[in-house]
């Protein structure tokens, strides 16, 4: 079945510390995106990508780095100089205006 | 940054009862609307994308209308059932060009 898939589930980053969110997609999408959840909060766009090696900040890019060398896999990259970066992260995946398809989820907390 | 606002924040209803939330977005530039459903421990899926002016779209018991020129669109699920329980999200898009973007979202809670 084609579908997202995120891994981890779950990730811990230490002060300092870079950490790498991946995801990849076997359904043939162009498009694929980063979103961000903090509680109270809707899904803010981290990060999008339409179409392989190039890609464009979304409302919140500052301190996360992204790469879109294949069309299957978009990962994410938080960097250090994200101050704030324990959050739960989607990313998802659409062809045209069909509706977007979404992976199961990273949780990342600081140590 | 569009402005999508989803009310209520929650909602609390025994089984059997009719629900329905509000989704507003800016009426100028409208492409297309979408809804989204999100259970605990899941991945949000997708119930229904709605881009013309007076639509009506319905998947069993969950429907939604939509209106471009005031900006709203409304999501109707008739018998509440224990397993609606979930959150539900609509986003907005104002061109084929632009990303979605999503609202906070109504929480729901079914009762048996």
């Amino acid at each position: 079945d084609g579908g997202i898939t995120q891994s981890p589930k779950y990730l811990f980053r230490k002060e300092g510390q870079n950490v790498t969110l991946s995801c990849e997609q076997n359904l043939n999408h162009d498009a694929m995106y980063w979103y961000r959840q903090d509680p109270g909060q809707g899904l803010r766009l981290i990060y999008y990508s339409q179409i392989v090696n190039d890609f464009q900040k979304g409302d919140i890019a500052e301190g996360y780095s992204v790469s879109r060398e294949k069309k299957e896999s978009f990962p994410l990259t938080v960097t250090s100089a994200q101050k704030n970066p324990t959050a739960f992260y989607l990313c998802a995946s659409d062809l045209g205006n069909q509706p977007q398809h979404f992976g199961d989820g990273t949780r990342l907390s600081i140590l | 940054i569009l402005n999508v606002e989803q009310s209520p924040q929650s909602l609390h209803v025994q089984e059997g009862d009719s629900t329905n939330f509000t989704c507003s977005f800016p009426s100028s530039n409208f492409y297309a609307l979408h809804w989204y459903r999100w259970e605990t421990a899941k991945s949000p899926e997708a119930l229904f994308v709605m881009t013309l002016n007076g639509d009506e779209k319905k998947k069993g018991r969950i429907s939604a209308t939509l209106n471009t020129k005031e900006g709203y669109s409304y999501l109707y699920i008739k018998g509440s059932q224990p397993e609606d329980s979930a959150t539900y999200l609509c986003a907005f898009r104002n061109s084929g060009y632009s990303t979605l973007t999503f609202g906070k979202g109504t929480m729901l809670l079914v009762s048996p």
